[in-house]
């Protein structure tokens, strides 16, 4: 079955760019959405954007001019490349797999990986 | 940015209870309306898509209903492994956001 794995440094010091992969096992990352979801700790989920495997890109407009999100279909992974970071974008971070047939939900997950933002 | 809002955001029930946990959009999503679950230390799991489609291999007991603004789970008979936190997300324009979640113990 497909699974989806995180990965990346826990720690980033501020203004430093915080960079995670996501390595899709079990299956293709052809022919779907990739997208990034975050957590800061005890607050909502927060949808970073997508990344369909043509690299057409949709960002949060909050993050749009930090954020770059990437595809290799080759090695079956996507990353997230967030510049210029602050202790406000501790949080855990998620790799997810929209699914059109399911309405855009985010039918599988990664676990997540924590990422602090600190000197 | 469309607003979601869920109620209530926490209540506590036991195993068998009828569990109702309600979301609202700031304007409408149409049926673009989805849930999760999510307990420590696990994947967060699609519960229902599409406002009403319940995921596979999700318990029957788990079901969604709603449209335009105004949504609800509903867990029918509460089980030990349903204990977790709930949320609710609009995936009908980006950016997609989420609910504050609904935290579900004994």
């Amino acid at each position: 079955q497909v699974q989806l794995q995180e990965s990346g440094p826990g720690l980033v010091k501020p203004s430093e760019t915080l960079s995670l992969t996501c390595t899709v096992s079990g299956g293709s990352s052809s022919s779907y959405y990739w997208s990034w979801i975050r957590q800061p700790p005890g607050k909502r989920l927060e949808w970073i954007g997508y990344v369909y495997d043509s690299g057409t890109t949709n960002y949060n407009p909050s993050l749009k001019s930090r954020v770059t999100l990437s595809v290799d279909t080759s090695k079956n992974q996507f990353s997230l490349k967030l510049r210029s970071v602050t202790a406000a974008d501790t949080a855990v971070y998620y790799c997810a797999r929209l699914s059109s047939g399911h309405y855009e939900a985010a039918d599988l997950w990664g676990q997540g990986t924590m990422v602090s933002v600190s000197s | 940015d469309i607003q979601m809002t869920q109620s209530p955001s926490s209540l506590s029930a036991s195993v068998g209870d009828r569990v109702t946990i309600t979301c609202r959009a700031s304007q409408s999503v149409t049926t673009y309306l989805n849930w999760y679950q999510q307990k420590p230390g696990k994947a967060i799991k699609l519960l229902i898509y599409a406002a009403s489609s319940v995921q596979s291999g999700v318990p029957s007991r788990f079901s969604g209903s709603g449209s335009g603004t105004d949504f609800t789970l509903t867990i029918s008979s509460l089980q030990p492994e349903d204990f977790a936190t709930y949320y609710c997300q609009q995936s009908y324009s980006t950016p997609f956001t989420f609910g504050p979640g609904t935290k579900v113990d004994i």
